[in-house]
């Protein structure tokens, strides 16, 4: 599975969009990329994945680039429940069940 | 909203002890999974199982773990004899159609410490 890297920490104004990035220059073209996240010690949380296309749910926006080397999750209007850490994973669906988590952002939402 | 459930939510054990942790997965579910995360470390793969066996196993999932759906709606992880470094929050997770979606709820974790 290609590696993924994020920054270690970011911080965001409650109310105003989150925007987390991800790089992952060495992906593949069969490979999603998934975004997790955990809330303080609890168990992760899906929220989004996308392998080309951009993606929207009702937690957020996934912005695949054209050349899919990196990807942005958008939260947009994040509120202090928000705050969590945020993973970027990727991996190719046949060929794996696990997930590899690493270090992710850990996003800060302020008053 | 369905949600995974974990029992119990803290066990404290002594080296050398048989532990079971418990998870009630999602009820249409049919994969399931165990992960650990070693406090201030990454969330990691333990084993996956689908269809009464496991599919995929990490290298830290040894001899001395083991899985077991006992009935219809649980889902167990033992630890034989548990040694200092099983010391971690374990998580169940299910899934509706496993690798294909990578789509995984995940239970609120089962925290095991080893004196």
């Amino acid at each position: 599975d290609a590696k993924t890297t994020q920054p270690t920490s970011m911080d965001c104004a409650e109310g105003r969009a989150a925007n987390l990035p991800c790089n992952h220059s060495t992906i593949s073209g069969n490979e999603y990329v998934y975004w997790y996240r955990q809330i303080h010690s609890q168990g992760p949380q899906y929220i989004i994945h996308g392998l080309k296309n951009n993606e929207t749910n009702e937690m957020a926006s996934l912005i695949i680039t054209e050349d899919r080397k990196s990807s942005t999750l958008i939260l947009p209007h994040a509120t202090l429940r928000d705050t969590a850490v945020y993973y970027c994973i990727v991996r190719v669906p046949r060929n794996t069940d696990k997930l590899i988590f690493g270090t992710g952002t850990r996003l800060q939402v302020f008053p | 909203e369905p949600e995974v459930t974990q029992t119990p939510s803290h066990q404290v054990t002594q080296m050398g002890q048989e532990v079971i942790l418990r998870c009630v997965p999602i009820s249409n579910h049919l994969y399931f999974y165990w992960y650990r995360q070693i406090l201030g470390q990454k969330v990691e793969f333990l084993v996956s199982f689908y269809n009464n066996e496991i599919s995929e196993k990490s290298e830290i999932f040894d001899d001395q773990f083991s899985v077991e759906r006992p009935d219809g709606s649980n889902f167990t992880l033992k630890i034989r004899s548990t040694k200092l470094e099983d010391s971690a929050m374990y998580f169940c997770a299910s899934s509706e159609r496993g690798r294909w979606t990578g789509e995984l709820f995940f239970g609120e974790g089962s925290r095991l410490t080893v004196l």
